[in-house]
């Protein structure tokens, strides 16, 4: 399978613990993206790499939620000191520069569900 | 700001009948429009994009979508419903000026094809 791929698929943590998931996009997608989803609702944006470049961050992503993407290829997100409002299917997705490349949908992975008790 | 609506939280149609899932939204600059498709325990999959040209759009497995600019609409339909289809469906904009290339989604319409 050449999609995009997550890991782990489930976490479940305790409050005030750290996790970390990561995200492997679709080779040679340079645009990678991170997008947080709750029950019954669209998924809402975090953050955007391209290449290992953040370059921008929503306002949802404080102060305890890290993201990097060090050589351009996978990237990890961080939470810190995780509050049980931090319950939720975090996704990634990737998509490639090409020519046109501002039209490019973004492939989606099968997102990591986090439960913090 | 942008902002997707989805007003329909559920569809029910039956097998063979013709089914459409609204979307309206809003953003300042020309829209870049987008449709998912969510299955449970499976990440979104992409089925049609408008960008522009022709306002009527064909997708994967039979949907279709209708831009509408002055309704500031992209409805999604499809002539004949399958079971199938029952799944959760999410429309998606993206402001042509915004250069994150962000999507900003509306909240689901959940899609029930009775047999």
């Amino acid at each position: 399978d050449t999609g995009v791929s997550q890991n782990p698929r489930h976490k479940i943590t305790k409050r005030g613990q750290n996790v970390t998931f990561r995200c492997d996009p679709i080779s040679e997608h340079n645009r990678l993206y991170w997008y947080r989803q709750t029950l019954g609702q669209g998924p809402e944006f975090l953050t955007y790499f391209q290449n290992e470049a953040q370059l921008e961050k929503s306002r949802l992503l404080s102060d305890r939620f890290s993201a990097e993407r060090p050589k351009g290829s996978f990237s990890t997100l961080e939470i810190q000191r995780t509050e049980q409002g931090d319950s939720a299917m975090y996704l990634c997705a990737s998509s490639p520069r090409t020519s046109g490349s501002s039209y490019n949908e973004q492939f989606f992975g099968p997102g990591t569900r986090l439960t913090v008790l | 700001a942008q902002s997707v609506a989805q007003p329909e939280d559920q569809v029910n149609v039956a097998e063979g009948n013709p089914l459409t899932v609204k979307c309206t939204y809003s953003v300042s600059g020309n829209p870049y429009l987008f449709w998912y498709v969510q299955y449970p325990n499976r990440g979104l999959q992409f089925l049609l994009k408008y960008i522009t040209g022709d306002n009527l759009v064909k997708g994967s497995y039979g949907f279709e979508a209708e831009f509408n600019k002055s309704q500031t609409s992209f409805h999604l339909k499809k002539p004949s419903a399958l079971v199938s289809d029952s799944a959760l469906y999410f429309c998606a904009v993206r402001d042509s000026g915004d250069s994150s290339y962000k999507l900003i989604f509306g909240s689901g319409t959940r899609l029930l094809v009775r047999p």
